[in-house]
């Protein structure tokens, strides 16, 4: 059964501040994990999609990792548009290759 | 570009009651799904269908009944509505199953 665990639950940053978002993951043959924003009262938003351990990619002040157990989103002096929840999912290639499963999701808040 | 787009927005209906949640892409994608998120939990899947006529059961389907007759369309009904079922509601769509996945905006639903 594939399992995502997102760390912290939340995180109050100042503006400014750089800080990173854990997603740890277990999988049975990774197919892609995917990293979501989501604002209060909408849809999850796509940001990235990582395939294989040594990846990265970026997107404004955002940059995600991903090694064979786990995937980081740094995020570099954050501003407070960025304060949202940041979701991880994870896509396996076993019995439910058609199912993604998430984490619990990041709360952050980012304070002018 | 109107991308997937869920009706209602929100809901109350009482214990028993049935209704059906709509939801619509103009993507011509082949791949939509049916995702609850409830307070504490991440976002868990309910149905997916890989293409019209095709649909299969998630991680939590009972209660939940889906048809795809049409790529555009994928409705969620609820049989007969308990208060577990109270929830936000998820559509998403993606070209491919390896695709990352749009998501509307959302049905809030809640059962009395």
């Amino acid at each position: 059964e594939d399992q995502v665990t997102q760390s912290p639950e939340a995180l109050r940053l100042q503006e400014g501040e750089s800080s990173s978002l854990n997603c740890s993951y277990t999988v049975s043959g990774l197919r892609g994990l995917f990293w979501y924003r989501q604002d209060p009262g909408k849809g999850p938003e796509f940001l990235f999609t990582l395939y294989s351990a040594g990846e990265e990619k970026e997107k404004e002040r955002l940059k995600a990792t991903l090694t064979k157990k786990e995937s980081f989103l740094h995020i570099t002096a954050p501003k407070p548009e960025d304060s949202a929840t940041y979701l991880c999912a994870v896509q396996g290639s076993g019995a439910g290759s058609y199912q993604l499963t998430f984490g619990k999701g990041t709360k952050l808040s980012v304070i002018p | 570009n109107a991308g997937v787009t869920q009706t209602p927005k929100f809901q109350v209906l009482k214990t028993g009651q049935s209704m059906t949640l709509q939801c619509a892409q103009d993507m011509n994608h082949e791949y939509m799904s049916w995702y609850r998120q409830d307070p504490g939990m991440g976002l868990r899947l309910i149905h997916y269908s890989v293409g019209a006529g095709i649909t299969d059961q998630g991680e939590v389907p009972n209660g939940y009944n889906v048809s795809r007759s049409t790529t555009e369309d994928f409705p969620l009904r609820l049989l007969s509505a308990a208060p577990s079922q109270t929830s936000v509601y998820f559509c998403a769509s993606s070209r491919t199953v390896n695709q990352p996945q749009h998501f509307g905006d959302g049905t809030r639903l809640s059962i009395l």
